[in-house]
């Protein structure tokens, strides 16, 4: 099994610029989440699913979207990428308990 | 809110020297508390997770203990390949979990 995968590993954007992270998990889990995780603040959460077809937001959600349209995939859209949103992208996914991150993508917004 | 405080936020110990990391946390009806290992450039990988106060779980070195307001990780004897940022998570009422900043645990030979 793979696991949780995230692609792509790097990326650099320019101010106004667009992109989809992807991640998919082979476990079957229910959960997913995207994180963002920043030096000194910790991973916070940007949006989750509790299932095929459902989003919510977490606490930092303003500048992202995200869709899960199979069960096994979710995407995080940057429709305008800002500087603030240089930071670390780390996808997890659950059956309800702890969760599995993936390797994380690190972007950079100049 | 829900709310989890980490210390110290760096630990240096000596090949052998035992210590504990501490998680605080404040949240509206607990449904696990859980422990991570980061190593640098790495996701977050899991250690254990705790759900009632009085739980401990053991793994190798490191022990997990919990009270109604606070969890202790406990590491025994340290080698340097424990070095690492040891993050802790709590779950509350809802489907989100909240982190804290971490322990950077630096072990020398």
């Amino acid at each position: 099994n793979a696991g949780v995968t995230q692609t792509p590993k790097f990326r650099v954007l320019k101010t106004g610029q667009s992109m989809t992270l992807l991640c998919a998990q082979d476990m079957n889990h229910e959960y997913m989440y995207w994180y963002r995780q920043d030096p000194g603040m910790g991973l916070r959460l940007i949006h989750y699913s509790v299932g095929e077809g459902t989003t919510a937001k977490g606490e930092v959600p303003d500048g992202y979207n995200v869709s899960r349209l199979k069960k096994q995939n979710f995407l995080l859209g940057l429709e305008s990428a800002a500087p603030s949103q240089t930071s670390v992208y780390f996808c997890a996914s659950s059956y309800g308990g702890e969760q599995f991150f993936g390797p994380g993508t690190r972007l950079t917004v100049l | 809110e829900d709310q989890v405080t980490q210390s110290p936020e760096a630990l240096r110990l000596q090949e052998g020297e035992s210590s504990s990391l501490n998680c605080s946390y404040t949240v509206s009806g607990l449904r696990g508390l859980f422990w991570y290992r980061q190593d640098p450039g790495k996701g977050p990988e899991f250690l254990f997770t705790l759900y009632s106060a009085g739980e401990e779980k053991e793994k190798e070195r490191l022990k997990a203990t919990l009270t109604k307001k606070e969890s202790f990780l406990h590491i025994t004897a340290p080698k340097p390949e424990d070095s690492a940022t040891y993050l802790c998570a709590v779950r509350g009422g809802g489907n989100q979990f909240y982190f804290g900043t971490g322990t950077s645990l630096t072990v020398i030979p």
